[in-house]
């Protein structure tokens, strides 16, 4: 089936920073979702991303649908520490039923 | 509105006992999900249901069985639990099945099998 492959796998960054991740496909997916989950909690949807080559921005998120519909990007300005948490993409696969498929996450450490 | 309510919260079992998760929600969603999450490993859905009455296989489904008691209410059940599934369980429901509606998580149940 589809995979999604996230990097870094963990981020220990300064306040005020800028954050970014990065998902990636050997396969095309038609949709991107990115995911923030906090400690003790289900993940909750930040952005959703439907057409290749599409920036749609969330407060301090944005996000990149990739042209080669193979790969999406998160960047998160001035990191503050309720940044914290893991971050996941997410996408409906095309060979299983739209069922969505999760990257392993990105765990974001924030020192204040 | 609650949204997605899952019980209990934290359950340690020895191998071999059973139990069951409870999930309901209350957005009047048609479909509702089973994940499990394992460090590094990210969501790997164990069952879906599309609409009430139906019920299929996700990706892990082995060990498990689920039962779509009503639109609100979606149940996983481990008959003989074994230490492999000791996880984090969240349940999910989106309005549709197709992939592309916003899925909405419950806050987990911690499993541990001794």
């Amino acid at each position: 089936g589809q995979q999604l492959n996230q990097s870094p796998q963990s981020m220990f960054i300064q306040e005020g920073e800028d954050v970014s991740m990065n998902c990636t496909s050997s396969s095309i997916f038609n949709t991107w979702l990115w995911y923030k989950q906090e400690p003790g909690e289900g993940p909750v949807l930040l952005i959703a991303l439907y057409k290749a080559g599409e920036l749609t921005s969330n407060g301090r998120l944005t996000a990149q649908f990739g042209i080669t519909r193979k790969d999406s990007f998160l960047n998160i300005s001035a990191s503050i520490p309720s940044d914290v948490g893991i971050y996941f993409c997410a996408g409906p696969s095309l060979v299983n039923g739209n069922k969505l498929v999760f990257g392993a996450g990105t765990i974001l450490r924030v020192k204040s | 509105n609650a949204g997605v309510t899952q019980t209990p919260k934290f359950q340690v079992l020895k191998t071999g006992q059973s139990m069951t998760l409870q999930c309901a929600q209350d957005m009047n969603h048609n479909s509702m999900y089973w994940y499990r999450q394992d460090p590094g490993m990210g969501l790997r859905l164990i069952y879906y249901s599309a609409s009430e009455g139906t019920t299929d296989k996700g990706e892990v489904p082995n060990g498990y069985n689920v039962s779509r008691l009503n639109k609100r209410e979606f149940s996983l059940r481990l008959e003989s639990a074994a230490p492999s599934q000791t996880s984090v369980y969240f349940c999910a429901s989106s309005l549709d099945r197709g992939g592309t509606d916003t899925q909405y998580f419950g806050p987990g149940t911690r499993l541990t099998v001794l």
